[in-house]
């Protein structure tokens, strides 16, 4: 079956402590983004990638790094720099170009902050 | 991202009832404008999307209504059922709503 997967699905971490999360796609998109959700604020724009090696700061990436070495992997790092980085993220792929805004989206992971 | 404006916030409505959410947008380059649906714990997905050829779309219970000349487009669900109960996020030109959390009462 196509479709993205993210992991973990629950993460905790210490504060101080840089982390990753996994975003795999087998739905052979060019375009992957990654979201943070928080509650009653939607979904914001960390990162995202149009194609491989290549990445573009949305509009809350301080404190985030990304990477894009692989057309189907898109991890992303939450580094001790994020002030407040509980919260639901999400990955997202789509094909650039067409449709813009038809993404279709993993099922998340909850960081918590210790 | 440009800014999308999402009401309300969220709305409670009975089983059977309608449900109406409502977006406004700026300027657009691309001619699609989807909602999203999410429930609690797992990943949004497509739910119906509209081009703006026509001024109203229909998928079952799921009606999108476009006003281009007014830059809005609104998603109504009709007889609603709890399993509806779910947040809804319109999108345009790669910006999304804030979400609207519905909630059916049996």
């Amino acid at each position: 079956d196509g479709g993205i997967t993210q992991s973990p699905k629950y993460l905790f971490r210490k504060e101080g402590q840089n982390v990753t999360l996994s975003c795999e796609q087998n739905l052979n998109h060019d375009a992957m983004y990654w979201y943070r959700q928080d509650p009653g604020q939607g979904l914001r724009l960390i990162y995202y990638s149009q194609i491989v090696n290549d990445f573009q700061k949305g509009d809350i990436a301080e404190g985030y790094s990304v990477s894009r070495e692989k057309k189907e992997s898109f991890p992303l790092t939450v580094t001790s720099a994020q002030k407040n980085p509980t919260a639901f993220y999400l990955c997202a792929s789509s094909v650039p170009g067409l449709d813009y805004n038809e993404q279709f989206f993993g099922p998340g992971t909850r960081l918590t902050v210790l | 991202q440009q800014q999308v404006k999402q009401s309300p916030q969220s709305l409670i409505v009975q089983k059977g009832g309608i449900s109406i959410i409502n977006c406004a947008y700026e300027n657009t380059a691309f001619d699609y404008f989807p909602w999203y649906q999410q429930f609690p714990g797992k990943g949004p997905a497509l739910l119906i999307a509209i081009r703006p050829d026509v001024s109203e779309k229909k998928e079952g219970r799921f009606t999108i209504s476009f006003n281009k000349s007014a830059k809005q487009f609104s998603l109504h669900i009709m007889d609603s059922q709890p399993g509806d109960s779910a947040t809804y996020f319109c999108a345009a030109n790669g910006g999304f709503g804030a979400g609207t959390t519905v909630t059916v009462r049996a």
